[in-house]
């Protein structure tokens, strides 16, 4: 089993839908969760991290369930400009082992 | 800060030639970290450095790979013999433990080769 793993893709949906992505680790040390978005050909950049009573930021909610081992992203209305792939990141302690899941790729039609 | 600096951007070589990818970190940040993203494997850490000394270099993949950090400003990611299994895109990132534990990647380095 990978330590990270995430919903496959792709994605499709319309402007304005809601869309949600889900994402498991098997590591339960871990201790830091981010969410990152990459477009296409470019490098990974930092979306929100999350925080254990979950966190908002603008159009974008993020979840996560420490029991269940699981982390959650919702993009309300979303755009055409959401469209990329999702990448969820666990770090197992307060060090640097950052572990990157496959990533979900999202694709926002007009 | 101009954010992390790769170089070069593109690279085409063949097979059996050396290649040496760089690195300049957002200055301030004392972790450094090389990883390699492929469509098959997704983004694999391949070593990471903190204060210029090598931590983790479990996620190298042989001794073709080798990684230097002389100082706080430079990193090299070197293969010795390149294969074409080596085709991917490398990445560098840099974070500093006084901030909020985040990485910010350098625009990669893609390398292909033939």
């Amino acid at each position: 089993r990978k330590e990270v793993e995430q919903d496959p893709g792709p994605f499709n949906v319309p402007e304005g839908a809601t869309v949600a992505f889900n994402c498991t680790y098997s590591n339960s040390a871990s201790q830091s969760f981010f969410w990152y978005r990459q477009d296409c050909r470019k490098e990974p950049k930092l979306l929100m991290s999350v925080y254990s009573s979950g966190n908002e930021d603008g159009r974008f909610t993020a979840q996560l369930n420490r029991a269940s081992q699981y982390i959650s992203l919702l993009i309300r209305d979303s755009k055409l400009s959401d469209s990329a792939t999702y990448l969820c990141v666990v770090n197992s302690d307060y060090g640097q082992n950052f572990v990157f899941g496959p990533g979900t790729r999202l694709s926002v039609l007009p | 800060d101009a954010g992390v600096i790769q170089s070069p951007r593109h690279e085409v070589t063949e097979m059996g030639q050396e290649v040496t990818l760089r690195c300049k970190p957002i200055s301030g940040h004392d972790y450094l970290f090389w990883y390699r993203q492929t469509m098959m494997r997704g983004l694999e850490l391949l070593i990471y450095f903190n204060n210029n000394v090598p931590i983790d270099d479990s996620g190298m993949p042989e001794d073709r790979f080798s990684a230097k950090m002389p100082n706080a400003s430079f990193s090299t990611l070197k293969i010795q013999p390149s294969e074409p299994r080596d085709s991917a895109v490398y990445f560098c990132a840099s974070s500093g433990t006084a901030g909020a534990n985040v990485l910010t990647f350098g625009a990669g380095s893609r390398l292909t080769v033939l």
